[in-house]
Formats: C-alpha cells, sequence, structure tokens
C-alpha cells in the first residue's frame, strides 16, 4: 500500500534562510506527487507537482521540489523564506487508476522567527 | 482560476442528529472525494465518487455516510447521526479525467462541529 512520510513534525526556521521539508513515499510504480499548504483553519492550496519529466519541480510563491526515485523522496525547498510562509505543509502521493485518490503526510508545521 | 465551492463553512450540529455537507465541483471534472481532517492530524481519505457512483471509500465511510451528486453539479456528503467523533473539517475535491496533468482542487472545507 502506497504511503507517504514526513520525518519532520515541526520546523522553526528564520525569514531569509532557505528551507527544504523532507518527504519519503512508498510505492510500487511511479508516483503522483504532490505538495499542498494549509495556513491555519483554511484549505489546501497546491505548491506543486510532478507525474513525470523533468525531476525538477517549480511550484507557486517561489516553492520547488525534487523528485529522487533511488531515494524514494520528493523534497520542498525554498531558497528564501518569506514570514507569510509559515503554515502547515502537506506532501501527497496518489496512484493511478480510476480511483485516483491522495494518500497525505502527516504534515510538517513551519514556523519563521524574524 | 475555477474552484470547488463548499458550504456551509462552518457547521454546529447536535450528537444524532443528521447533517449535509455541500460541495459544487468544477464543472468539466469527473472524479469527486471526501476527505476529512480531525484537528491537529493529517488528512484522511473517506470517499471518491466516479461515474454516479462511489468508486472506494475508506473503512472510515461506514453505513452512518452516503454521497450523492443528485443534479449533475452539486455533490453532497451525508452523516446521519452524527457522532462526537465526526467533528472535522471536511474538504471536497474534484479532479479531471487522469491524473496525468491535473491536479486536484479542493474547496476551503466544512468545519464539523458535534456537540
Amino acid at each position: 500500500a502506497q504511503s507517504v512520510t514526513q520525518p519532520d513534525i515541526h520546523i522553526t526556521v528564520s525569514e531569509g534562510a532557505s528551507l527544504e521539508l523532507r518527504c519519503n513515499y512508498s510505492y510500487g510504480a511511479t508516483p503522483y506527487l504532490f505538495w499542498y499548504v494549509q495556513s491555519p483553519g483554511q484549505g489546501l492550496q497546491l505548491l506543486l507537482k510532478y507525474f513525470s519529466g523533468d525531476t525538477l519541480v517549480q511550484g507557486i510563491k517561489g516553492f520547488e521540489a525534487e523528485f529522487k526515485r533511488s531515494q524514494s523522496s520528493f523534497n520542498l525547498r525554498k531558497p528564501s523564506v518569506h514570514w507569510s510562509d509559515a503554515a502547515e505543509y502537506f506532501c501527497a502521493v496518489a496512484r493511478g487508476g480510476a480511483t485516483n485518490k491522495l494518500i497525505f503526510g502527516t504534515g510538517t508545521l513551519l514556523a519563521v522567527q524574524p | 482560476e475555477p474552484e470547488v465551492t463548499q458550504t456551509p463553512s462552518h457547521q454546529v450540529t447536535q450528537m444524532g442528529q443528521e447533517v449535509i455537507l455541500r460541495c459544487v465541483p468544477i464543472s468539466n471534472h469527473l472524479y469527486f472525494y471526501w476527505y476529512r481532517q480531525i484537528l491537529g492530524q493529517k488528512v484522511e481519505f473517506l470517499v471518491s465518487f466516479y461515474n454516479n457512483e462511489i468508486s472506494e471509500k475508506s473503512e472510515i465511510f461506514d453505513d452512518q455516510f452516503s454521497v450523492e451528486r443528485p443534479d449533475g453539479s452539486n455533490f453532497t456528503l451525508k452523516i446521519r447521526s452524527t457522532k462526537l467523533e465526526d467533528s472535522a473539517m471536511y474538504f471536497c475535491a474534484s479532479m479531471g479525467q487522469g491524473a496525468r496533468g491535473y491536479g486536484y482542487t479542493f474547496g476551503s472545507g466544512t468545519r464539523l462541529t458535534v456537540v
């Protein structure tokens, strides 16, 4: 069965510092991978997605993620964090087929300090 | 950009009451989903709906839950007799045909509080 692991429950970075949020997945075939961001009390906003092709994916708000098949990882990065990036970040994987349901990781809560 | 619309944004109900959560998916999408997120926990899959029938449901989606697409635009989740543990944020999502080239679009959620 597919699963997604986000090893870091809580991360604090300084504003302007670089950021990397880790995501590892378990899936037998080529996965479809997603990163979502959720501000407190809000819905889920898609940051970026990977289906195939170039393993470095650019998203919104200056985020990027790199798919590494050999490491079963899809880590999210941002070169310079802004205070408004404080939120919870969820990695998710989808399998193919008629259902295409998303399996989410447990999330990483990002705090940004001045 | 097309949106998935959910109503109400917040609902408070008494234990044992029936609730209906409503969603208007993106009009040309074919796959519809309900997910829930208990406070402080991860987002969990409840049910997927395709071609006017349930295509998959999780173990959470027991006989107390049902989904409908009554008029070709709305997509509803009904909980027949709510329990305290049904308190959560419920997200509707829709997706175009095939995962390749599409991302799921989520609604902003309905926060259900069972008292």
